[in-house]
């Protein structure tokens, strides 16, 4: 079975800098899609990025980029310049292709320091 | 209303109570789901629907009964629950068949099982 870990459960950061969110998982398949997820204090989950395991190019959603390595099974986000709005958790989930299926991390609590 | 909608968004209830949680998705999609949310956890699938079938039950206790009498609306019916079912719980909708499966979710129904 597929497992998806988030090490950090908390993190901060300053209002316009940058932050990192880690997110490592374990899969024995080769073709499979991660995503990053983000559920604001409303509690409303929200898609924010996406990437298919077969693309060697890091996926960019705006201020939002990831940066995926296959081999060690990582899968970051990073969001640049930091907003108010960003304060959320964010979980990392993995999907089978062709499973349909998600496997979510724990999450990350972001606070957006002003 | 547009989106995934979940009523009520907050339910108090004893052990020894019958209540529904209720979602609706407004967004023509095929399948629904059912997870459970605690705090440092991961999202727990419970249910899925595909076409109104089950297409997944992750070992759900009993008192866990879910309907889905569409593809619009699924509801979970609980009864006699234990206090440590206490939790978030969030409906999500998909439409399955396309590359990858981005989940669409509610603002959760936070349940008290006193």
């Amino acid at each position: 079975a597929q497992t998806v870990t988030q090490s950090q459960p908390e993190m901060s950061v300053q209002e316009a800098e940058t932050v990192t969110l880690s997110c490592t998982y374990d899969t024995s398949e080769s073709d499979y899609y991660l995503f990053w997820y983000k559920q604001p204090p409303s509690r409303q989950m929200i898609l924010v990025i996406r990437q298919e395991a077969y693309k060697q190019q890091n996926a960019t959603e705006n201020r939002f980029s990831v940066n995926f390595q296959k081999a060690a099974k990582s899968f970051s986000l990073k969001i640049s310049d930091s907003q108010l709005g960003d304060a959320a958790m964010y979980f990392c989930a993995y999907e089978n292709f062709g499973n349909e299926k998600l496997t979510f991390g724990t999450g990350t609590r972001l606070t957006i320091i002003p | 209303e547009t989106g995934v909608t979940q009523t009520p968004r907050h339910l108090v209830m004893g052990m020894t109570n019958k209540k529904s949680l209720k979602c609706e998705q407004h967004l023509g999609h095929n399948a629904m789901y059912w997870y459970k949310q605690s705090a440092k956890k991961p999202l727990e699938l419970m249910f899925v629907y595909n076409f109104k079938e089950q297409t997944e039950n992750n070992s759900v206790p009993s008192r866990f009964s879910p309907e889905c009498p569409n593809s619009s609306h699924l509801f979970l019916h609980l009864h006699t629950l234990q206090p440590e079912d206490s939790a978030l719980y969030l409906c999500a909708s998909s439409q399955e068949g396309r590359t990858y499966n981005e989940q669409f979710f509610g603002p959760g129904t936070r349940l008290t099982v006193l």
